[in-house]
């Protein structure tokens, strides 16, 4: 099936620092979306992409949908301990009937105050 | 609802018998998913429902699971004769349309013991 390798699995930063993750897939999406899930809670939308190259901001929150359509990224500036959780990118596929999204695999993120 | 209900929140069971979990939609949602997250891992597509059409049950991982939902309203996933592998926390999600930016509940943690 469908594969999202997101990376770094996982991070340990300082309260302030920039944070960077990305995904990458073996095939073109028409849709990338970031989502952070806290525990014991379900995943709650960040950030939303439509059109490859596009650049998106939220806050402090950046992310692109590379031009290939095979790649995005998430970048968080200034990071503080409320960021801590874990990321998630999602993709849709041009070809599939509704709108099921494919996952990737997380990256877990800590921040120290 | 507010937001995207499912219960019970956390399920222990034996192995062997049935389980039955329950996801409330934001109303007037159309689209319905269910998503299986296991530990430490992305989330994995399970049954998608869209209005009255056929479900998509390509996800589903073996005949012992199944879903239904009644028109656009509360759905449930039964797991058959229950396995260790099926402890997980199963999430379900809801949308207006067979677009992006699902909300999600905040998953059933089911544990077979």
């Amino acid at each position: 099936g469908q594969q999202l390798n997101q990376s770094p699995q996982s991070m340990f930063i300082q309260e302030g620092e920039d944070v960077s993750m990305n995904c990458t897939s073996s095939s073109i999406f028409n849709t990338w979306l970031w989502y952070k899930q806290d525990p014991g809670e379900g995943p709650v939308l960040l950030i939303a992409l439509y059109k490859a190259g596009e650049l998106t901001s939220n806050g402090r929150l950046t992310a692109q949908f590379g031009i290939t359509r095979k790649d995005s990224f998430l970048n968080i500036s200034a990071s503080i301990p409320s960021d801590v959780g874990i990321y998630f990118c999602a993709g849709q596929l041009a070809e599939t009937s509704g709108s099921r999204l494919t996952f990737g695999e997380g990256t877990q993120l800590t921040v120290n105050p | 609802g507010a937001g995207v209900s499912q219960s019970p929140s956390n399920k222990v069971t034996e192995k062997g018998k049935d389980v039955e979990l329950r996801c409330d939609p934001i109303s007037g949602h159309t689209a319905l998913y269910w998503y299986r997250q296991r530990l430490g891992q992305g989330l994995e597509f399970l049954i998608y429902f869209q209005g009255n059409s056929a479900p998509d049950k390509s996800g589903l991982p073996s005949d012992r699971f199944s879903a239904e939902r009644t028109g656009e309203s509360v759905s449930t996933l039964t797991i058959q004769r229950t396995q260790q592998e099926d402890s997980a926390v199963y999430l379900c999600a809801s949308s207006p349309w067979t677009g992006d930016g699902y909300t999600f509940g905040s998953g059933t943690r089911l544990t077979v013991v």
